[in-house]
């Protein structure tokens, strides 16, 4: 079993729209959760970090925790062509090293 | 935010030779790391780079074949050893910020090509 879990995608989604990707991870005792955007031939760029349940917003980002389901999901607003990348899901575990999603492809149609 | 200088950017090498990336930040780093990204994968930890002593290496990397180096905080080189065309990959620097707890960030990446 994977140890953080994302849908490869691609997921498409028409410009305007609410993109929502989501991860699942294995590890009860993480304490830190991030989001990272990279787009094609790019590095991976940090978009959001939370820390405790419940929602944490920034712009038209909005990352969302669940603990008790080991659940993270990033929910981009008015989702623009510009959005389209793969997003990554790293969760930071007690050893304090970042495992990576195998991240989610998203498509954002105009 | 910080300036992060890594090379070289990219580079096409022939089999069982050696290439040196270099990792330079401007701001005051407490950790940095080396990650591989292979075509169409996620992200694998090489190895944390450690200040003035050996590098923390992760299961399925060896020293032999991936030496690093961090001579001060905000400077480190990964050298890919004999190299062979499956070592293809983009090399990655990452590093942590002091007053930017676990939040983890990455230079722009080497694109490795081996012949």
């Amino acid at each position: 079993q994977k140890e953080v879990e994302q849908n490869s995608g691609p997921l498409s989604v028409p410009e305007g729209a609410i993109a929502s990707l989501n991860c699942t991870y294995s590890d009860r005792g993480s304490q830190s959760f991030f989001w990272y955007r990279q787009y094609s031939g790019k590095s991976p760029e940090l978009i959001m970090s939370i820390y405790s349940n419940g929602d944490q917003e920034d712009g038209r980002f909005t990352a969302q925790l669940n603990k008790a389901s080991q659940y993270v999901s990033l929910l981009i607003r008015d989702s623009q062509p510009s959005d389209s990348a793969t997003y990554l899901c790293a969760v930071r575990s007690v050893s304090n090293m970042l495992t990576f999603g195998g991240g989610t492809r998203l498509m954002v149609k105009p | 935010s910080a300036v992060i200088s890594q090379k070289p950017s990219r580079d096409i090498c022939q089999r069982g030779t050696s290439l040196t990336i270099q990792c330079q930040v401007d701001s005051q780093v407490t950790m940095m790391f080396w990650y591989r990204q292979q075509p169409g994968q996620s992200l694998t930890l090489i190895a944390t780079a450690n200040q003035g002593s050996e590098a923390t290496y992760e299961s399925g990397f060896v020293i032999d074949k991936f030496p690093i180096s961090r001579p001060n905080l905000t400077f480190s080189t990964l050298t890919v050893s004999n190299m062979s065309p499956e070592d293809s990959s983009i090399y990655l620097c990452s590093f942590r910020l002091r007053g930017r707890g676990n939040e983890q960030f990455f230079g722009p990446g080497t694109r490795l090509t081996v012949l």
